[in-house]
Parts: C-alpha cells; sequence; structure tokens
C-alpha cells in the first residue's frame, strides 16, 4: 500500500492551464480505472473532482479534466481561478484497498 | 442532501481504545459502502478502512490491521469505527466518506467534516 507519486507544489497565473501528476504502478494505477482526484480547501473536508479517471460529478466546472496514460494519471486544470488554490489528491483502487497520493499544493499566482 | 457526521472522538491515552461512529442522512444507506479516511495534523490523506453495503466484507490499511475494525448498523444508518491498541502515529482527523458504489470502487463522492482524535499521554 505505498502511496502514488505527486508533485508537492504547483503554480500558475490566473487564466492558464496547469497539470498535476500521480505516478502509481501496475498495480493500482495502471491496473485498474478507478483513478480519482479531491480538492481541499484549508480547514475543510476533500471534495470529488473526478472519478474512474476522467468523469467529472454533478456541478464540478469543465475546467477539471483527468486522464491516464501507462501508469500515470493526470489532472488538469484550464482557466486558473483563485478559488482553485487548495491542496489536490489522487487516489487508485489496489487489490481491496485504496491508496492515496501525497498531494499536491496548487496556488494561483 | 447526503449528510455525514462523524462523532466520539477525543484524547486518548496510548494504548487504549475508542469508537467512532458516523451517521448517515439523505440517501439509502444500506445501498453504499463506506469508508474510514484520516489526514494527521499537517499530513495528507490516508485510507483506513471500508465496509461493503450489507457488512459482508471489510478491507483493512496495513497500519491499522488487527487494531482497528469497521462496522456499521444499517437499521440506524450508521458506521463505526472500533480502534483498539491506539499509539501516538493514530492521531489524525477521521473522515466518514460514502463510496459511489455498494462495494469497494474506491470513488469516495460524500465526506464528513472529520473528527479529531488524539493518542497522547
Amino acid at each position: 500500500q505505498s502511496a502514488l507519486t505527486q508533485p508537492a507544489s504547483v503554480s500558475g497565473s490566473p487564466g492558464q492551464s496547469i497539470t498535476i501528476s500521480c505516478i502509481g504502478t501496475s498495480s493500482d494505477v495502471g491496473g485498474y480505472n478507478y483513478v480519482s482526484w479531491y480538492q481541499q480547501h484549508p480547514g475543510k473536508a476533500p471534495k470529488l473532482m473526478i472519478y474512474e479517471v476522467s468523469n467529472r460529478p454533478s456541478g464540478v466546472s469543465n475546467r477539471f479534466s483527468g486522464s491516464k496514460s501507462g501508469n500515470t494519471a493526470s489532472l488538469t486544470i484550464s482557466g486558473l481561478q483563485a478559488e482553485d488554490e487548495a491542496d489536490y489528491y489522487c487516489s487508485s483502487y489496489t487489490a481491496s484497498s485504496k491508496v492515496f497520493g501525497g498531494g499536491t499544493k496548487l496556488t494561483v499566482l | 442532501q447526503v449528510q455525514l457526521v462523524e462523532s466520539g472522538g477525543g484524547v486518548v491515552q496510548p494504548g487504549r481504545s475508542l469508537r467512532l461512529s458516523c451517521a448517515a442522512s439523505g440517501f439509502t444507506f444500506n445501498n453504499y459502502g463506506i469508508h474510514w479516511v484520516r489526514q494527521a495534523p499537517g499530513k495528507g490523506l490516508e485510507w483506513v478502512a471500508f465496509i461493503w453495503y450489507d457488512g459482508s466484507n471489510k478491507y483493512y490499511a496495513d497500519s491499522v490491521k488487527g487494531r482497528f475494525t469497521i462496522s456499521r448498523d444499517n437499521s440506524k444508518n450508521t458506521l463505526f469505527l472500533q480502534m483498539n491498541s491506539l499509539r501516538a502515529e493514530d492521531t489524525a482527523l477521521y473522515y466518514c466518506a460514502r463510496d459511489r458504489a455498494p462495494v469497494l470502487t474506491a470513488t469516495l463522492d460524500y465526506w464528513g467534516q472529520g473528527m479529531l482524535v488524539t493518542v497522547s499521554s
């Protein structure tokens, strides 16, 4: 149950696009299409942003998109806005358990 | 609307036990699997445990296996986490979160606000 690997931090200016990577193995990210992404603002509970690699829950902006290639999943946020500044966590199903990435702090400059 | 409300946290000495509860409302509780996820102060998310919609299957993280027990009472729309032999490293904010499915898909679509557990002498 090793954690997935995410960059500790990313940043971008309003209106720009950023991508957060999430590196796993063939036992988790690469082996299943159950990759999800969560947004967490300080002092708040996480919020589901992307599920099953690329699906958006109702109410989530279409500026958020997800993809996967091999053992690496990615979250892209286009048209960055100030309210996007938060921590982002990837997650994957793996052999009757779940594993999270270490989290990425997104700073909107 | 879907609500998950944790309770039962607090300060406990190492080696002692504590039981968390999660009261669910706004959805058909016995149609969904439920997770416990924790977050140590200033750290990332860590998955703890999951229970199927009917309680027939349970899964645990290696870090809590043999010490924690997840259970549910579908007649009371409530999830539990019995935590025994607590250690300092179990100190965290504990969230209950609903899976999108009755069984484990590992997509957590609704989360509670969390309950703080502090293990300290």
